[in-house]
């Protein structure tokens, strides 16, 4: 009963390059969150999908990122042309959901990337 | 804007001591979580909070919420060192039946001495 993957989970980058986060939900889980950690500071919400689906993305920078939850495969967080101030931990999330209402909405944190800007 | 806000942010334990961290909200909210961060680590659920009133215990940690005054503590009993981590709260309003986003405290990092 494997828990939420995140892969890689250390990501070393230089100014200017891509980084591509991927999140595999928990078995049967179709909702996906993801959150940015700074350094010191709490985690703050990013963006919300369903497969197929952005529902939210109300903290997404509005420049250099992106994120996906295709049909088949992890979902995926990605950020272009990296700078320092992207150096933090990013955490996914992912929670069940059944028919057309949510059963339950606790959301189970993978163990996050930690992405590296030189 | 739904806020959370915990302290104190830093705390500094004796063995064997009580203590309490404070985590107030700003606007309704249906659901209250704690959870707890070993450096490095990922996020471990400790409680869930539903309803006003609600207590939940597990070992030297006691979790309370009081929907009225939009507060919760998170109550350590007799500190040990093994309780050394950060702890957040996380507070969570439910729109449309699905799933939304949950806001988070800064943290309160404890650190336990002898």
């Amino acid at each position: 009963n494997a828990g939420v993957m995140q892969n890689p989970r250390h990501l070393v980058r230089r100014r200017g390059q891509e980084a591509r986060l991927r999140c595999s939900p928990m078995k049967g889980h179709s909702h996906v969150y993801w959150y940015r950690q700074l350094p010191e500071e709490g985690l703050k919400f990013m963006v919300y999908l369903q497969k197929e689906n952005i529902i939210d993305e109300s903290g997404m920078p509005k420049e250099r990122f992106s994120a996906e939850f295709p049909k088949e495969g992890p979902s995926i967080l990605r950020i272009q042309q990296v700078v320092r101030g992207d150096s933090a931990a990013y955490f996914c999330a992912s929670s069940p959901y059944s028919g057309t209402t949510v059963i339950r909405n606790e959301q189970f944190f993978g163990p996050g990337t930690r992405l590296t800007v030189l | 804007e739904l806020k959370v806000e915990q302290n104190p942010l830093f705390l500094s334990m004796q063995e064997g001591k009580n203590y309490t961290i404070y985590c107030n909200y700003s606007t309704t909210s249906d659901r209250l979580y704690w959870y707890r961060q070993d450096p490095g680590k990922s996020l471990e659920s400790l409680f869930v909070l539903l309803s006003n009133g609600a207590v939940k215990q597990e070992g030297r940690l006691m979790a309370s919420l009081d929907t009225k005054a939009r507060l919760s503590t998170l109550h350590i009993t007799a500190a040990v060192h093994d309780l050394s981590a950060t702890y957040f709260c996380a507070v969570q309003t439910l729109q449309n039946q699905a799933g939304t986003a949950l806001i988070f405290g800064k943290g309160t990092t404890l650190s336990v001495s002898s």
